[in-house]
């Protein structure tokens, strides 16, 4: 347990709406990420951050901001929610000091736009 | 972009062995991954692999060829409990980020 929690678990919106995503950790970590997943298309990287507000885009960045104010919480939020983001979404740290820079995954938030 | 090719999906059979290919064509290489995903749940990580050859982790196996640009996950003994899907994930550069292949669906039969 990587000490990863991730709110809200499950959501329903309304296209054009604003939602925010949070992701928890209690261990200090300085990496932490945001992933979506779709059937067909795996993981992909949407921000990342490597401290508290130093932040950078991923390969599907488009639609999507973040923010980390404070070390254990990294936000996603998506400013106009279109069909197109619904998807499962994770949050992953990489533990401080890792030799193997191995990423471990938050329980994960299903999204759906309407 | 990087490029990670893995099959889609797999059958076997109870107590068989499965080996999952992963093949990989990126802009550089620092290690690579693998994860195992059970349906509705996080992808939780299975093995590291950095320089060539095999690492064995009780039934699991993974193995990397960075010549060839070419992995593979080896399943031993195979329980129900392995139906699951498996992720190959390539640390291309030095920023810490992980690029992952679509993932391969293992299905373990009776």
């Amino acid at each position: 347990d990587a000490g990863i929690t991730q709110s809200p678990r499950h959501k329903v919106t309304e296209t054009g709406t604003p939602v925010t995503l949070r992701c928890h950790q209690t261990e200090n970590h300085r990496y932490m990420y945001w992933y979506r997943q779709d059937p067909g298309h795996g993981l992909r990287l949407i921000h990342y951050s490597y401290g508290v507000k130093d932040t950078d885009k991923g390969e599907v960045s488009d639609g999507y901001s973040v923010s980390r104010s404070k070390t254990e919480d990294f936000l996603l939020t998506l400013e106009s929610a279109t069909s197109s983001q619904t998807s499962v979404y994770f949050c992953a740290i990489r533990p401080t000091g890792s030799s193997t820079d191995t990423q471990y995954f938050g329980p994960g938030t299903r999204l759906t736009v309407l | 972009g990087q490029n990670i090719d893995q099959p889609t999906e797999m059958t076997a059979t109870e107590g068989a062995i499965v080996q999952i290919n992963c093949t990989y064509q990126t802009s550089g290489f620092n290690g690579l991954f693998w994860y195992q995903q059970h349906a509705g749940e996080a992808p939780t990580f299975l093995s590291y692999n950095v320089l060539d050859g095999l690492e064995e982790k009780g039934r699991f196996s993974s193995f990397l060829s960075r010549s060839k640009g070419y992995s593979y996950l080896l399943l031993k003994e195979l329980q129900m409990k392995d139906s699951a899907s498996y992720l190959c994930a390539v640390r291309a550069s030095n920023d810490y980020k992980l690029s992952f292949g679509a993932g391969t669906t293992v299905t373990v039969r009776a």
